[in-house]
């Protein structure tokens, strides 16, 4: 079974350009996550989607980032215009619930550095 | 809103030790407690999950352990290796009614051989 595929791996911008990461989960998965991992921190969600619709978005700093799942398959996390402190990793997480418990499989994460 | 908080930051132990990694966490209203691992520039991988109706779960050399009425959980490793140093992180849902993560800062393990 593939595991969640992310793409790019790394990524250098200037500060105030834009940039958008892609996710691919895990075949079948409806539920994705979208975190932000800063440097000594513990992952901290951003947005929760189910099949193609966002179920919690109350994290996410929306007057810059946006995120979309269109067919609820692959999903884009933009972030327009960057700033200093947005470098971060970005981790992609999908899951499954089976019998009321559900496992979270993470992606290796895009390493976002502004400069 | 739940939060999680894990002791030590950072711990170094010889090769062979025995080992345990706290973690705490404030709302006890959880359907579970995972731990996991991350190891530099790679995402996380879970190690063990404990069921709220569960006290403990055991994976090879590792056990974890959940008291929900303290508000804790603990992460054993026995006879610790090099290859065990990573970040171990622990994260739980907050509260009833949500399987979303609220993740620890995580414990940096080295093991020195």
């Amino acid at each position: 079974e593939a595991g969640v595929a992310q793409s790019p791996r790394y990524k250098i911008i200037e500060k105030r350009q834009s940039v958008a990461f892609w996710c691919n989960p895990i075949s079948g998965h409806a539920t994705l996550y979208w975190y932000q991992q800063i440097l000594g921190q513990g992952p901290k969600l951003l947005i929760q989607f189910q099949n193609n619709g966002v179920v919690d978005d109350s994290q996410l700093p929306k007057d810059r980032f946006s995120a979309e799942r269109l067919k609820g398959v692959d999903s884009t996390l933009k972030i327009q215009p960057a700033k200093l402190e947005d470098s971060a990793v970005y981790l992609c997480a999908s899951s499954s619930t089976a019998g009321g418990r559900e496992t979270q499989y993470f992606g290796p994460g895009t390493r976002l550095l502004v400069l | 809103k739940q939060e999680v908080t894990q002791i030590p930051a950072a711990l170094s132990v010889p090769e062979g030790e025995n080992l345990v990694l706290n973690c705490s966490f404030t709302d006890s209203a959880i359907y579970n407690l995972q731990w996991f691992r991350q190891d530099p520039g790679k995402g996380l991988t879970s190690l063990l999950l404990i069921q709220s109706s569960q006290r403990e779960q055991t994976s090879g050399r590792l056990n974890a352990s959940l008291d929900k009425s303290s508000g804790r959980s603990t992460l054993y490793i026995a006879a610790s290796q090099p290859g065990d140093s990573a970040t171990y992180l622990c994260a739980a849902p907050p509260g009833a009614g949500s399987y979303q993560l609220t993740f620890g800062k995580g414990t940096k393990l080295s093991v020195i051989p």
